[in-house]
Formats: structure tokens, sequence, C-alpha cells
């Protein structure tokens, strides 16, 4: 199975800052890489896909990059409603695995 | 308004069996892959099963072999029959549709989640 690892587990941020969660796979999964956004209590919501492609309706702050192996979701100028659980996914091949999360916390 | 609305979730003892449902809306239901992504209390997603449209299934391997994953199209509904319950598949189950662009598969709508509680 691909193992997804996501850096930093949580972070501290203010509102205005820019913040980058890096997701590194365990083997090549080509540009196979989404983004989700989780809130407390909520069910999680579709950000990116391919990398880099942002779902209609997200804010353009959101960016993502990366090919191969490693990956980074980009948020330039945080937002008091970005302040949440930030996961990667591979859909490269099943089973389709996560990485563990990223808190994006207030400073 | 494409939905997705689960149900089916309980209390159930360690090698009990239950059966989640999901009700699709707002959307072509059979031209959709749908899947199911758990979440324990306080931890993170974790795939679970897939079904495209062929009827191909997918599993975790901590599934494999106990849950079974299936789709009927006439009623807009996808299941997991989830047999041999254990403690570790305690979590909030998410129904997902996935879409494809090109060669890439996403999770882009969820569900609100029900919720499985194996314990004695």
């Amino acid at each position: 199975d691909i193992q997804m690892t996501q850096s930093p587990s949580s972070l501290s941020a203010s509102v205005g800052d820019r913040v980058t969660i890096t997701c590194r796979a365990s083997q090549s999964i080509e540009g196979s890489l989404n983004w989700y956004q989780q809130k407390p209590g909520k069910a999680p919501k579709f950000l990116i896909f391919a990398a880099s492609s942002l779902q209609n309706g997200v804010p353009s702050r959101f960016s993502g990059s990366g090919s191969e192996t490693s990956f980074t979701l980009s948020i330039s100028s945080l937002q008091p409603e970005d302040f949440a659980t930030y996961y990667c996914q591979q859909s490269y091949t099943f089973p389709w695995t996560f990485g563990q999360g990223t808190k994006v916390a207030i400073e | 308004e494409v939905q997705l609305v689960e149900s089916g979730g309980g209390l159930v003892q360690p090698g009990g069996s239950l059966r989640l449902s999901c009700a699709a809306s707002g959307f072509t239901f059979r031209y959709s892959d749908m899947h199911w992504v758990r979440q324990p209390a306080g931890e993170g997603l974790e795939w679970v099963s897939g079904v495209d449209t062929t009827g191909e299934t997918y599993y975790a391997d901590s599934v494999q072999g106990r849950f079974t994953i299936s789709r009927e199209n006439d009623k807009n509904s996808l299941y997991l029959q989830m047999n041999s319950l254990r403690a570790e598949d305690t979590a909030v189950y998410y129904c997902v549709r996935v879409y494809r662009s090109y060669v890439y598969y996403y999770m882009d709508v969820w569900g609100i989640g029900t919720t499985v509680i194996v314990s004695s």
C-alpha cells in the first residue's frame, strides 16, 4: 500500500499568514493527489484534485503543487474560515490512502 | 442539489453485522463511482471500499472478506454490508461520490455520515 505522510501534524498561524502543508507519498503517484478540508463535526470538503486543480468555488488563496512523491498545499493569506484539518489523499492505485491530517489552528 | 444521505448506523456487538445504506439524489447515480470512507472519533480518514459503474469492487485490507459493497442503480442507492464487526470498525462512515476528470479520480461529494459503534 502507498503511505501518505503529511507535515506538520499541526500548526498555529494568524489571519493573513501564508501556510504551507507538505504531503509525501511512499512511492510515485504521478499527479493523482487530492486535498480535503474538514471542520469539527462536519464531513470533509473537497478542495483540489490532480495536485494543483482547484475545485469550482474554492477560493484562489488555496493552491496545490507537486508531482511524483512530493506535494504541497498552500494558503496564501489565511482567513478565519480556513482554520480546519487538511488531508491529502492518493487516488493513483487501490487501496486509496489518506495522509494523517494537518490541523491548522489559530495562534 | 447533489446530495448523499447515509443511514443504518447504530450500536452492534462484536462479531455482529450491520448494513449501511446511502441514498443519492441530484445526479445520475448509475454513471458515478461510489465509495465509503470512515473516520474513528478524533482520528483521521480511512478509505474503506469502492464500486465503479461496471460493478467492480475494491476494498481496504482491513475490511477485505468482512465487508461487501453493492449498488442498486434503479434505487439510486449504495450499500455496505458489514459482517464480523470488530471494535476497531467503530467510526463515522461517509458515503462519497467519486468523479473522474481524465485520469484523475477524486471524492467530490460527501454525505453527512452515519455512526457505527461496535461494543458489548
